[in-house]
């Protein structure tokens, strides 16, 4: 059962154009919602992270918008670089579920120059 | 920031054998870690979490015999795969969490079973 789900599976952008990677989630006790980035053959890396009670953060070129009765949330990188070419993956954390992490099943972004 | 790193990067063993990996917080101390196994162009599972003085708690369908847990302080969790065969091939990677809803991802560990 796919708790967290992410599309598209890969999106490809131009430079300086916006990718938005959108998710949805079922379990309604899910109360963190971050975004991470991973590079090939590295760990992944905290982008933004959002709670439910908030509908838009945003830090730098990177914002989430997030929509609690829809249960959606999607990342938007304004001003696209080459160097925002990598996996993407939003998940989903419980805390009364142990902290535990669910990841989505991740975007390839790749931004042409 | 806050580090987490993994020993080794890359190991490469035979078939039947065990190797462990390990996962340490470098400048804090994390009562909790977390393993995950990632196959190649696939998502994050989470295969157990460790917390400091007990015992793991594993996923549904992750072998805790085949993947030994130890979390003896709170700064290290070691990952044993024990009687390895190329399908336990795969990229582990950790995360100790710091507190509250901060947590930090390891660079993870390049399995390979011949």
């Amino acid at each position: 059962q796919q708790q967290v789900k992410q599309s598209p599976q890969s999106l490809i952008v131009q430079k300086g154009g916006i990718s938005i990677i959108n998710c949805a989630y079922e379990n309604t006790a899910f109360d963190y919602f971050p975004w991470y980035q991973q590079f090939p053959g590295k760990g992944p890396a905290l982008l933004i992270a959002i709670r439910p009670d908030v509908s838009e953060k945003k830090e730098g070129r990177f914002t989430i918008s997030f929509n609690k009765s829809a249960k959606q949330f999607s990342l938007h990188i304004m001003d696209s670089q080459p160097g925002d070419s990598a996996t993407y993956f939003c998940a989903a954390r419980q805390r009364t579920g142990g902290f535990k992490t669910i990841f989505g099943a991740g975007t390839r972004l790749f931004v042409k120059a | 920031g806050a580090v987490v790193s993994q020993h080794p990067s890359w190991v490469i063993c035979k078939s039947g054998t065990s190797v462990k990996i390990e996962c340490r917080s470098l400048d804090f101390q994390a009562t909790t870690m977390f393993w995950y196994r990632q196959f190649p162009k696939q998502s994050l599972m989470l295969m157990a979490t460790s917390n400091e003085g007990s015992k793991a708690t594993y996923e549904q369908g992750v072998e805790k015999d085949k993947f030994l847990i130890n979390h003896a302080s709170l700064t290290l969790s070691t990952l044993t795969v024990t009687s390895a065969h190329p399908e336990d091939s795969s990229f582990y990677i950790c995360s100790a969490r710091l507190g509250g809803d901060t947590q930090y991802f390891g660079p993870g560990t390049r399995l390979t079973v011949l």
